[in-house]
């Protein structure tokens, strides 16, 4: 079962350019969101979308878009990449329902910009 | 202040021992409350949800304080295996803002 994959595993850029990291779920999940993690900060949310056609900004969204065409990909754009964006990007997927559920991640972008 | 605070750690225990980790969150809305668990360079996995009249899954043990916003995790009789770092995380009730603590670092040593 592939569960969430993210592609690439590892990635450096540019300061200035401009990438996609890409995420996909097979598990029909309605929730999907980014998240990035850095060294003594645990992960915080950059974007997220309840389902597909809607999407909203968490914790981090500056420097980020994200779109949500379908159920199953939810691509994170970078548009001018920076230093400060250096991270591990994870995505992840959940079904929603009342006292929450499990949050199934992908494997994580390590991205480093120079 | 941060939404969801952890012990600094790291902890480093002998096979065997019991430790415990302590999680504290500054939003009284939060409805929902996880532990995770993050190997080395890996994605968090869930390890157990945390409900308010504690739960227990096998050698460990999770309970929630809502009035003191608090959640712990107890691991009892320490493998190896446990080394991690564990994660604390809060959400609302539909989970999409969950919030994670920075982590705490837990090795084993034979």
């Amino acid at each position: 079962n592939a569960g969430v994959t993210q592609t690439p595993k590892f990635q450096v850029l540019k300061t200035g350019q401009s990438m996609t990291l890409q995420c996909a779920q097979d598990m029909n999940h309605e929730y999907m969101s980014w998240y990035r993690q850095d060294p003594g900060m645990g992960l915080r949310l950059i974007h997220y979308s309840v389902g597909a056609g809607i999407t909203d900004q968490g914790e981090v969204p500056n420097g980020y878009n994200v779109s949500r065409s379908t159920t199953e990909d939810f691509p994170l754009r970078l548009l001018s990449a920076a230093p400060s964006q250096t991270s591990v990007y994870f995505c992840a997927s959940s079904y929603p329902r009342v006292g929450g559920t499990e949050a199934f991640f992908g494997q994580g972008t390590r991205l480093t910009v120079v | 202040r941060k939404e969801v605070e952890q012990d600094p750690g790291p902890f480093n225990v002998p096979e065997g021992a019991t430790v415990a980790f302590n999680c504290t969150y500054s939003n009284s809305a939060s409805q929902s409350f996880f532990w995770y668990r993050q190997d080395c360079r890996k994605e968090p996995k869930l390890l157990m949800s945390v409900y308010s009249s504690g739960n227990e899954d096998g050698r460990f043990t999770a309970q929630l304080n809502r009035a003191s916003q608090y959640i712990s995790l107890l691991i009892r009789d320490s493998k190896l295996s446990d080394s991690a770092t564990y994660l604390c995380v809060v959400s609302s009730y539909n989970n999409n803002d969950m919030r994670f603590g920075a982590g705490t670092r837990l090795t084993v040593k034979p």
